[in-house]
């Protein structure tokens, strides 16, 4: 079955920086890769995603790019606020059939001010 | 206005008893999943439904049995809450098989 390995687990940046989350799977069958943000108490919401038709997809300040090749995908998030923080997790699974989605142990990202 | 609602938010229990946790959604999503979020925050599937129908069961406890009267409700009842059980657990529904999950708010079970 597909893992989802997601490094790093902690983060920690200054306002203004960019931050980067990387993530690996190993289901080359995978063709679908969502991003969440879990704020502290709360409930992870999708942020943003892409599908390995695209490598690449942008969203304000929030970025993800795909590399199919490497079974790789990752997260940018640039001139991070504060707000910005929170837990981070990707995850991963094929449009196919009902499978689950399979989520990376999530990257603890904070911003100082 | 709530998408996906889950009820109780906090449970409190001893071990020994059992539990049970609903969960609606009004998006018109026809597939349901549970999800349960360690302490470490490790999200992982329990079961998903699809138009009432059992599709995923992951290797979980039998102590732990799922129910949905229809595609819009999904239940988790747990039997001899055990202390390992404590943990978030999310239930969260997806329009068909493509695009993201829309997570409820959480469940948060202690078991004492």
């Amino acid at each position: 079955g597909e893992n989802v390995e997601q490094h790093p687990s902690t983060l920690s940046v200054q306002e203004g920086d960019s931050a980067v989350i990387k993530c690996t799977y190993s289901d080359s069958a995978s063709n679908y890769f969502p991003w969440y943000k879990q704020e502290l108490g709360k409930r992870p919401q999708l942020i943003i995603d892409i599908r390995s038709n695209v490598g690449e997809k942008k969203d304000q300040r929030i970025a993800v790019t795909l590399n199919k090749t490497a079974k790789h995908f990752s997260l940018h998030i640039t001139e991070t606020q504060p707000e910005d923080s929170a837990v981070y997790f990707c995850a991963a699974s094929t449009d196919t059939g009902f499978q689950k989605l399979v989520f990376g142990t999530g990257t603890r990202l904070l911003v100082s001010p | 206005d709530t998408a996906v609602s889950q009820t109780p938010k906090y449970l409190v229990t001893q071990m020994g008893n059992d539990k049970s946790i609903k969960c609606e959604q009004n998006l018109g999503h026809d597939t349901m999943y549970w999800y349960k979020q360690d302490s470490k925050k490790f999200l992982k599937i329990m079961f998903s439904y699809n138009n009432k129908e059992l599709i995923i069961n992951e290797t979980v406890p039998n102590r732990f049995s799922p129910k949905s009267p229809d595609k819009a409700h999904l239940n988790l009842h747990i039997n001899s809450l055990e202390l390992g059980d404590s943990a978030v657990y999310f239930c969260a529904s997806r329009l068909g098989t493509s695009g993201g999950y829309t997570f409820g708010s959480g469940t948060r079970l202690t078991v004492v």
